[in-house]
């Protein structure tokens, strides 16, 4: 069965500090993979996306992420933390249609000044 | 360009009672979505239309929860009657197509008593 798992429930970073929040995903098919950051009272805002091609996807507020099969892993990356990137963030797995889209349960990020 | 509309943003009921939430998406998106997220989870996805046509129904509860898209624009999501594990944010989201960057509203918060 499809799922995404995000081993890290809460990380607190220092602002200026580099980032890197895990995921592993189980998937049958090819999947599509993305990383969605969640502020408190929004609704969820799409950060980046991987379907075909070159593995390390830019998305944006300076978020990267790699894409490794071998691994089953989409890693996102931040080289330098800012206070603003405290948020929920979610990885989610799918089809090229959006169907069966399946989230994790969530990395919280709490930036120290 | 207007974003996802939902309303209301909070609902407080009884459980047995009925409930209902209305998204609005953005104009021209012909996809739309209905996630319920669980405090502490991520968003599990409930509904998928395409226009007025349901795509994926798979993890909704039909026994409880309908849906409706009557004019292929605006959509409510009923639940009839509800229960205690009904207490989530109702998420709605819309994409232009089925494959396209899902945009998402801030959600209608539902505690069940």
């Amino acid at each position: 069965a499809q799922s995404v798992t995000q081993p890290d429930i809460h990380i607190t970073v220092s602002e200026g500090a580099s980032l890197e929040l895990r995921c592993n995903y189980s998937y049958g098919a090819t999947p599509y993979l993305f990383w969605y950051v969640q502020s408190p009272g929004q609704g969820l805002q799409l950060l980046l996306k991987y379907f075909s091609g070159d593995t390390l996807v830019q998305g944006i507020k300076g978020f990267e992420a790699e894409f490794k099969r071998s691994q089953s892993s989409f890693n996102l990356r931040k080289p330098s933390v800012h206070w603003s990137d405290a948020a929920e963030y979610f990885c989610a797995v799918g089809q090229y249609n959006n169907n069966d889209m399946r989230f994790g349960a969530g990395t919280r990020l709490t930036v120290k000044p | 360009e207007a974003g996802v509309a939902q309303s209301p943003r909070y609902k407080i009921i009884e459980k047995r009672q009925s409930v209902a939430f209305w998204c609005n998406p953005i104009s021209g998106h012909a996809t739309l979505y209905w996630y319920q997220q669980i405090l502490g989870q991520g968003p599990k996805l409930l509904i998928q239309f395409q226009n007025n046509g349901v795509v994926d129904d798979s993890q909704l509860p039909k026994d409880r929860f309908s849906a409706e898209r009557l004019k292929g624009v605006d959509s409510t999501l009923k639940i009839q009657p509800a229960k205690l594990e009904d207490s989530a944010v109702y998420l709605c989201a819309s994409s232009k197509v089925l494959s396209d960057t899902q945009y998402f509203g801030p959600g209608t918060r539902l505690t069940v008593l």
